[in-house]
């Protein structure tokens, strides 16, 4: 597609749920990457793709949050047990090449998760 | 992760110029500098890098120093859709490297 899709762009979810956050990156993009942004915070790393596999997952909180990409495309953001603390804009971007210093990111739009 | 430091917030009047500082003294000899900013509701947008030398876009341009402890982005003519928040992200240039945001600068552009 012409940029990156996230879905849903909002979820309101109760304590405890699980949820599934969709990330449809640039096409031929092989480097994928997920960021989790608080209000009046800048973004902040969780995992980073490359193709299929997790190539850094240094940045997931703890073992409630995971991540999959099974066919190098589409990735996908599993969060269970929510908690409240767990509300903030889910970003996905996506880049051509993997990272290094001159390559820039594309960004979605984020889905706002909302934990009541 | 070499660090920067931004102000927290900017001012500037509608099509005059801006010019938005980012201090990075600990930058190291193989990273870049780029700039990203977020319009609200929306993920970063990228907006310009450099390594060494002056770099323009239809964007912005971008000063570096010659030391390149510090660089200086430029809008030439802002606009009331150029308030949003700016990050300078310094990325070195090896495998492995993601972006590290700081909070960045808020900008207000009044009319």
């Amino acid at each position: 597609g012409a940029g990156v899709s996230q879905t849903p762009s909002n979820k309101v979810t109760e304590k405890g749920k699980y949820v599934e956050l969709r990330c449809d990156p640039i096409s031929g993009h092989t480097a994928l990457y997920w960021y989790r942004q608080s209000l009046g915070q800048g973004p902040e790393f969780l995992i980073y793709f490359q193709g299929t596999g997790a190539a850094d997952d240094s940045g997931l909180p703890n073992d409630r949050f995971f991540a999959v990409r099974p066919e190098g495309s589409v990735s996908t953001l599993k969060i269970q047990r929510t908690e409240r603390g767990d509300s903030a804009v889910y970003l996905c971007a996506s880049s051509l090449t993997p990272r290094v210093g001159g390559d820039g990111y594309t960004f979605g739009s984020g889905t706002r998760l909302t934990v009541v | 992760d070499a660090k920067t430091t931004q102000p927290n917030s900017m001012e500037s009047n509608e099509e005059e110029p801006v010019h938005l500082p980012c201090n990075h003294s600990t930058i190291s000899g193989t990273d870049y500098i780029h700039w990203y900013r977020q319009l609200p509701s929306q993920g970063p947008e990228y907006v310009i890098h450099g390594l060494t030398s002056n770099v323009n876009n239809r964007m912005a341009s971008l000063a570096i120093a010659e030391d390149r402890k510090s660089s200086t982005l430029i809008l030439h003519r802002a606009t009331l859709r150029d308030a949003a928040v700016y990050y300078c992200i310094l990325r070195p240039d090896s495998y492995g490297q993601n972006f590290v945001f700081g909070p960045g600068t808020r900008l207000s552009v009044l009319p």
